[in-house]
């Protein structure tokens, strides 16, 4: 099956500076790739996605590039608040929708003042 | 508002006695998931139903039992066979072919 990994565990960054975290996967029939943001006593909401006959998007702050022959994908972050403070899951699906994803292990990004 | 609610949000259970997590959607999705997150090991799928009175096992499936006897209910059985049980426990849906998958605040099982 699709294993997803996931870095760096920890990330903490002043604000205002960027923010980089880092997914491989394993399985290159995966074809989309979504990021969810976990804040404290919630459940993941997703905040970015990119599908995998794209290169790259882009969302005001946040972006997410993928590199399908090196078969990973990256969120940045930039101009980063202490309201981007949270954990950041990537995950890969092998059907292109929301069914079965699999999970990175998760980066806590802490922006400090 | 739509959303899926779990309840409760924290829930003790003594060693050995199954535990029912509830998980109920106003969202009108037809997909439904439960997950478990472990503190470094990200989210990991136990079951999905892609439809009512149908489920499937996930990654992690072994001590655990589900039904979907309606569209906005999937409850989760933590069974006395599910060897550590501890964790918290989230719960999500999506519509059919849908890429976002919504999540509810979770419920954190704790078992002594």
């Amino acid at each position: 099956g699709e294993n997803v990994e996931q870095h760096p565990s920890t990330l903490s960054v002043q604000e205002g500076d960027s923010a980089v975290i880092k997914c491989t996967y394993s399985d290159s029939a995966s074809n989309y790739f979504p990021w969810y943001k976990q804040e404290l006593g919630k459940g993941p909401q997703l905040i970015i996605d990119i599908r995998s006959n794209v290169g790259e998007k882009k969302d005001q702050r946040i972006a997410v590039t993928l590199n399908k022959t090196a078969k990973h994908f990256s969120l940045h972050i930039t101009e980063t608040q202490p309201e981007d403070s949270a954990v950041y899951f990537c995950a890969a699906s092998l059907s292109g929708t929301a069914s079965k994803l699999t999970f990175g292990t998760g980066t806590r990004l802490q922006v400090t003042l | 508002d739509g959303g899926i609610t779990q309840s409760p949000k924290y829930l003790f259970r003594k060693e050995g006695q199954n535990v029912t997590l509830s998980c109920e959607q106003n969202l009108n999705h037809d997909a439904m998931y439960w997950y478990r997150q472990d503190p470094g090991q990200g989210l990991r799928l136990i079951y999905y139903s892609q439809i009512v009175n149908d489920f499937q096992k996930g990654d992690i499936a072994e001590g655990y039992s589900v039904s979907r006897e309606k569209k906005e209910s999937f409850p989760l059985t933590v069974t006395s066979a599910q060897k550590n049980p501890t964790a918290f426990y989230l719960c999500a849906s999506s519509r059919p072919g849908g890429t976002e998958a919504f999540f509810g605040q979770g419920t954190r099982l704790t078992v002594v």
